[in-house]
């Protein structure tokens, strides 16, 4: 059964670089048909898809956060990760790594997510 | 992109049956067979519950069955059990290959 957990910084100052890794275990991210999605929610507030990655390394983003975002995949270490540029306060969030089955926007499993918080 | 219109708050009694809409545009729902509906309980990850409009994964209750209708899809809920309150959230595929996700509901059984 594929598993997936993040890890990263749960603090980040403004204006700096939100870095956070996505480990897959029970599966490879190199799998065919599977794209590797990180997925943010603000506390008390609605889920936001951030972008989407495949392992040949075309990634999709959401384009309001384009200009600030890259998702990367390091297939040797079964990993993907994702680096959120320029934070503020409003990126203060639970952000989650989620398979999406054929990049339509089908996320199974989830990890189980980390609090980022952005203060100085 | 905006993200999917869904009600803020539905409730229903134990046996009962709920509906949560999610209106999106003919960009997201309305042009592709591609919507889910996701279950979150408080702190916890949240678990796919139907993806592409009506399917239902092998582990979750036939009690949870989607639909769509043009530009809004639904997610019904039969038999309401009090472990079904929760926060309900839609996503859909959108053009340019993107996601976009519902504002959520919470379901409060009574």
């Amino acid at each position: 059964q594929v598993q997936l957990q993040e890890s990263g910084p749960g603090l980040v100052k403004p204006s700096e670089t939100l870095s956070l890794t996505c480990t897959v275990s029970g599966g490879s991210v190199s799998s065919g048909y599977y794209y590797w999605s990180w997925i943010r929610q603000p506390p008390g507030m609605g889920l936001e898809w951030i972008g989407y990655i495949y392992y040949s390394g075309s990634t999709n983003y959401n384009p309001s956060l384009k200009s600030r975002v890259t998702i990367s995949v390091d297939t040797s270490k079964n990993q993907f990760s994702l680096n959120l540029r320029s934070v503020t306060a409003a990126d203060t969030a639970v952000y989650y790594c989620a398979r999406d089955d054929g990049g339509i926007g089908e996320f199974d499993p989830w990890g189980q997510g980390t609090l980022v918080t952005v203060s100085s | 992109q905006s993200a999917l219109t869904q009600p803020a708050s539905v409730s229903g009694s134990p046996g009962q049956s709920i509906t949560i809409s999610c209106t999106g545009t003919s960009s997201d729902v309305g042009g592709y067979n591609y919507v889910s509906w996701y279950q979150q309980h408080p702190g916890r990850a949240p678990k796919l519950m139907i993806y592409d409009v009506t399917k239902r994964p092998s582990e979750v209750s036939n009690r949870f069955s989607g639909s769509k209708s043009g530009n809004t899809a639904s997610l019904t809920i039969s038999g309401l059990q009090a472990e079904d309150e929760a926060d309900y959230y839609c996503s859909s595929y959108a053009s340019t290959s993107t996601c976009v996700f519902g504002g959520g509901t919470k379901l409060t059984v009574l």
